[in-house]
């Protein structure tokens, strides 16, 4: 499998449920992103990760707990969400490290909806 | 805030029109990027133009960027009905005093484009 992929594509959860959302990445690469896409905002960048260090938590709350085990994987914990929370979750990976062409390739998103 | 803002929020064009976006930011940049997105998905890269050059082609896809007056566009000559998408443009941070870039970008509010048959 090529590219970027993301699991689930749908999720519905409840404000007391907890649920993980997976990004996996094909390319080598070695930075990765979380961002939040809600209608009529711009995409708002979460977390960023390089070579599995987070160097970016764009004050995201705490009910939002990423996870970085290598390059390649990336997870998004969600416990105790609300409803302004759906939205669609886009993770993104790039080269990283020192290179200042970053170009970002998406996966396709988990369009996520708190009951 | 670095942020983009786009221009206009929505086009509505017919096939074989040409197709122009504007894009504003704020502060300095490393470089811009372009990016689109089919309803629902995720973004895909279409064209990077560093903060050194003024224009760029890719095959139906002409952008410029102007850093005096922190403002791109991109054109899409010759429209087809599958260009009908939401663009965006983001801007690229300069690398940090530590002389690495960890890739951070920021969006703007997109532009709708719509191409009839």
């Amino acid at each position: 499998e090529t590219g970027v992929t993301q699991t689930p594509r749908h999720l519905v959860m409840g404000m007391t449920n907890k649920k993980s959302l997976k990004c996996e990445q094909h390319l080598g690469h070695n930075a990765m992103y979380w961002y939040k896409q809600s209608a009529k905002k711009p995409l708002e960048l979460m977390f960023v990760y390089n070579f599995k260090e987070q160097t970016e938590n764009n004050s995201v709350p705490s009910r939002f707990s990423p996870e970085c085990p290598n390059s390649s994987h990336l997870f998004l914990h969600l416990h105790t969400l609300q409803p302004e929370d759906s939205a669609l979750y886009l993770c993104a990976s790039s080269q990283g490290g020192r290179v200042v062409h970053n170009e970002q390739f998406f996966g396709p998103g988990t369009r996520l909806t708190v009951l | 805030s670095q942020q983009g803002e786009e221009d206009p929020q929505a086009l509505s064009i017919q096939e074989g029109e040409n197709a122009t976006m504007n894009c504003s930011y704020k502060t300095s940049i490393n470089n811009l990027q372009w990016y689109r997105q089919n309803s629902g998905r995720g973004l895909v890269h279409l064209i990077l133009i560093r903060s050194n050059e003024r224009e760029k082609h890719s095959g139906r896809l002409r952008v410029t960027l102007d850093t005096s007056k922190k403002s791109s566009s991109l054109l899409i000559t010759a429209s087809r009905a599958a260009d009908t998408a939401s663009y965006f443009c983001a801007t690229a941070w300069p690398p940090n005093a530590g002389g690495t870039s960890y890739g951070k970008l920021t969006f703007g509010q997109g532009t709708i484009l719509t191409v009839h048959p």
